[in-house]
This record gives C-alpha cells, sequence and structure tokens, in this order.
C-alpha cells in the first residue's frame, strides 16, 4: 500500500516563507499532489509533479525528487489566509483511481 | 460555472440507521470520487464511479455503497451505521478516472449517535 508522512504542526511568521515536507512510500509512482484545506471547508488542489524538480505557481512551489521518495510544498510571502492544512497526496499504484492523502500540516501563520 | 455540490450540508443519524449522500460534479466533469474525512485526518478513499460504474474501492466494507446516474450525479450509500461512521464525506469531481486535479465539494458533515 501507500503510505505518506507530514509534520502535523508548523507555524511562521506572516510575510515570510515556509516548506511543508512530505515523504512516501509507493510500490508504483504516479507523481505527487498538493491540496490545501481550510477548517470546515473543501480541500483544493494546489499543485502536480510527475517528474523532479520544482513548479511554480504564483507564491506556491513544489518540488518533487522522485529517487529520494520525498516532496515539499514551499509558501512564499505569506499571508494570514494562508493559515490552513495541507495534504500531499499520491495515486494508488494498484489502480490509478484511487488518491492516498498524508495526514496533513496544520500552517499557523502569526504576525 | 456551477462547482461540486453536496447535500445535505448537516445530518445526525442513530446507530443502525441508513443514509443517503449527494453528490452533483462541476459542470462537465463525469467521473466522481467519495472520501471520509475524520477530525485531524486526511481524506481516506472511499470509491470512485465512472460511466456509472465503481471503478476502484478502498478499505471500506460493504455498508458503504454508491451510485452513479446518467447525469454524473452520484449517491453514497451507507447501511447499519455506526458510531465510528461519524465524519465528513467529501465528493471529488475531475474529468477522467486518473486525474490528479480533483475538485471538492463542501462535504457532509455525519454524526452517528
Amino acid at each position: 500500500g501507500q503510505s505518506l508522512e507530514q509534520p502535523s504542526e508548523v507555524t511562521a511568521v506572516e510575510g515570510a516563507i515556509v516548506q511543508i515536507n512530505c515523504t512516501y512510500q509507493t510500490s508504483g509512482f504516479y507523481g505527487l499532489s498538493w491540496y490545501q484545506q481550510h477548517d470546515g471547508g473543501a480541500p483544493t488542489f494546489l499543485s502536480y509533479n510527475a517528474l523532479d524538480g520544482l513548479e511554480e505557481t504564483g507564491r506556491f512551489s513544489s518540488f518533487l525528487s522522485r529517487s529520494d521518495s520525498y516532496g515539499y510544498l514551499l509558501l512564499q510571502e505569506l499571508q494570514m489566509k494562508d493559515s490552513a492544512s495541507y495534504f500531499c497526496a499520491v495515486r494508488d499504484d494498484g489502480g490509478y483511481q484511487k488518491v492516498t492523502f498524508g495526514t496533513g500540516t496544520k500552517l499557523q501563520v502569526i504576525p | 460555472d456551477a462547482g461540486v455540490t453536496q447535500s445535505p450540508t448537516h445530518l445526525i443519524k442513530t446507530r443502525g440507521q441508513q443514509v443517503t449522500l449527494r453528490c452533483s460534479p462541476k459542470s462537465g466533469h463525469d467521473t466522481v470520487s467519495w472520501y471520509q474525512q475524520a477530525l485531524g485526518q486526511g481524506p481516506q478513499f472511499i470509491f470512485q464511479y465512472y460511466e456509472e460504474e465503481e471503478r476502484q474501492r478502498g478499505n471500506f466494507p460493504d455498508r458503504f455503497s454508491g451510485h452513479q446516474f446518467p447525469n454524473y450525479s452520484s449517491e453514497l450509500n451507507v447501511n447499519a451505521l455506526l458510531l465510528g461512521d461519524s465524519a465528513l464525506y467529501l465528493c471529488a469531481s475531475s474529468l477522467g478516472q486518473g486525474q490528479n486535479e480533483q475538485y471538492f465539494g463542501p462535504g457532509t458533515r455525519l454524526t452517528v449517535t
């Protein structure tokens, strides 16, 4: 099966940069996705990495190293509204329809 | 452009009862996946529907069943409710089965007493 590990909580200052790490164990790999979820809200897709390297989308960037089974989400110029939970996710190797989510990282942005 | 909608928003049921949750996918999407999210946890995949058939299933018992209609909307049914079924049930839609970008609905908060 799949397993993904993330830090449970991260605190960062408004305007700063924060990195949220994700390590995964899979027997097959179809890429790493990131989702944001505010308290009481629905998960929102942020990014997807299929190949090694950095993908940038505005203030958010996502990195993947397939050889290390590791990825991270980088949030720059943090804003208070970035306070949310962030999940990494992989598609199942036994059937690509199933998506397994990590345990989630709760980011708190402080003034 | 309507996003993913789910109904009801909240639901309270008693152990042993049955519940049906509903989902309408984002306009143009044909695939619906259901997830269960316990408090403080990541979403857990229940199953996915495409072309009105269940395509893959997560580690959930047969008490969890579903359906997809010709208009791509979907239902999740849970029989013989247990206290442990209390969770947020999320529906996600996409165009095609293997898409990495899924659009989630606001969820149905189910409480079993």
